[in-house]
């Protein structure tokens, strides 16, 4: 079964710096999909990027960038210039790209923390 | 477009009582889940459709029954609540085309107690 660690319950940043949070995967499938998600305090599920297993090119979205490490599977985010609206719980999810690949796999999430 | 919505945002049950968690969307997609968090975890697939009278079994199902009579709504019953269903409900959806990789669209969550 495919599992996804998120070794870090917290972290914190100073507002304008850059922070990486790490994720780290077990599967034996070949392709599959990759995730952040964003939980705010309001609940809402928000997703932040994705990146597909096939692709070398780590995925970039604005300020928030991936480190797809494919033989290690590793699936870091990074987040330049932070902001206080960055403050969320950042969830890493895997996805089997083949059949029966309707189950999203999460993480236990990281809480992030952006002081002014 | 509302996007997906749930109701209740909160609720207390009773053990052994019964409900349903409505999730609705209004963005014609096919797919719609039902997913359930527990404190200090990520979110479980509890339930999933692939289109209305089309369901199927998650990762942890047991405790609850879905039904999809139509596009729009995706309710998730509850019977006999116990305390270990003590948890955030999530509805999400997405849209057919373009595969798994399409993006999840999620509810705002209902935060369920069983006492």
């Amino acid at each position: 079964a495919q599992t996804v660690t998120q070794s870090q319950p917290e972290m914190s940043v100073q507002e304008a710096e850059t922070v990486t949070l790490s994720c780290t995967y077990d599967t034996s499938e070949s392709d599959y999909y990759l995730f952040w998600y964003k939980q705010p305090p309001s609940r809402q599920m928000i997703l932040v990027i994705r990146q597909e297993a096939y692709k070398q090119q780590n995925a970039t979205e604005n300020r928030f960038s991936v480190n797809f490490q494919k033989a290690a599977k590793s699936f870091s985010l990074k987040i330049s210039d932070s902001q206080l609206g960055d403050a969320a719980m950042y969830f890493c999810a895997y996805r089997r790209a083949q059949g029966g690949s309707e189950k999203l796999v999460f993480g236990k999430g990281t809480k992030l923390t952006v002081n002014p | 477009n509302a996007g997906v919505t749930q109701t209740p945002k909160f609720r207390i049950l009773k053990i052994g009582q019964s409900m349903t968690l409505q999730c609705t969307q209004d963005m014609n997609h096919n797919y719609m889940y039902w997913y359930r968090q527990d404190p200090g975890m990520g979110l479980k697939l509890i339930y999933y459709s692939v289109g209305a009278g089309i369901t199927d079994k998650g990762e942890v199902p047991n405790g609850y029954n879905v039904s999809r009579s139509t596009t729009e709504d995706f309710p998730l019953r509850l019977e006999l609540a116990a305390p270990s269903q003590t948890s955030v409900y999530f509805c999400a959806s997405r849209e057919l085309a373009g595969g798994v990789y399409n993006e999840q669209f999620f509810g705002p969550g209902t935060r369920l107690t069983v006492l």
